[in-house]
């Protein structure tokens, strides 16, 4: 079957660094998106990985390993607004979206 | 660009009246339009899968007679939630799929239903 796995829920400090991990098991890879979710609102992008290493954008980088089915979405200098769920996705071969249950991130000051 | 809006944004009904719930993409032709729902501090679960002109794919367990979909435009789809229950509060979630290379989807805002 297909499977993404993920932390169910994180703590982190202001102004620190997180990582949030994300592994999964899917028929086929067309690639594996971030994605932010605030609470009441829907998500909202964050970065696309389909190749083997780090993408970085502004805070965020995602880093992907295609071989090890493996994922990790980084935040650095955490500010109190990115208290939010972040939620893996992968595209498999049929280029349907299987979705992670999301990582809740509380940020702490 | 790549907008997607959604309306109602809130609607409280009451239990067996019917609620029609747009999705539209402002800036861009989607092929593919997807209904997600999502029950509080759960993740998104996919609901159908419409493709313009023609019928849309359910996922296992969502009964398409009460979660009608019609995909009758590039820009348009529509979900009808048909007899609504309490149990079908939920918070619906569209997102559109356009030509780009990645399939990214684009997310609307979200439709909170409250059925009394």
């Amino acid at each position: 079957g297909q499977n993404i796995d993920q932390p169910t829920e994180m703590t982190a400090t202001e102004g620190a660094i997180v990582q949030i991990n994300c592994t999964y098991q899917t028929s086929g890879f067309n690639g594996l998106f971030w994605y932010q979710q605030h609470a009441g609102e829907a998500p909202t992008f964050l970065s696309y990985n389909v190749l083997d290493g780090l993408e970085e954008k502004g805070r965020f980088s995602s880093f992907l390993s295609r071989s090890k089915g493996y994922s990790y979405l980084l935040l650095k200098e955490l500010q109190m607004k990115d208290s939010a769920s972040y939620l893996c996705a992968v595209t498999d071969s049929n280029y349907q979206l299987i979705w992670g249950a999301g990582t809740k991130l509380i940020i702490k000051p | 660009g790549a907008v997607v809006s959604q309306h109602p944004s809130r609607v409280i009904c009451k239990s067996g009246t019917s609620v029609k719930i747009e999705c539209r993409s402002l800036d861009f032709q989607a092929t593919t339009m997807f209904w997600y729902r999502q029950f509080p501090k759960k993740s998104l679960m996919l609901m159908a899968t419409s493709n313009e002109g023609s019928k849309a794919t359910y996922e296992q367990g969502v009964e398409k007679d009460k979660f009608l979909i019609n995909h009758a435009s590039l820009t348009l789809s529509t979900l009808t939630v048909t007899s609504a229950h309490p149990e079908d509060s939920s918070f619906y979630i569209c997102s559109a799929k356009g030509a780009k290379d990645y399939n990214e989807q684009f997310f609307g805002p979200g439709t909170r239903l409250t059925v009394l």
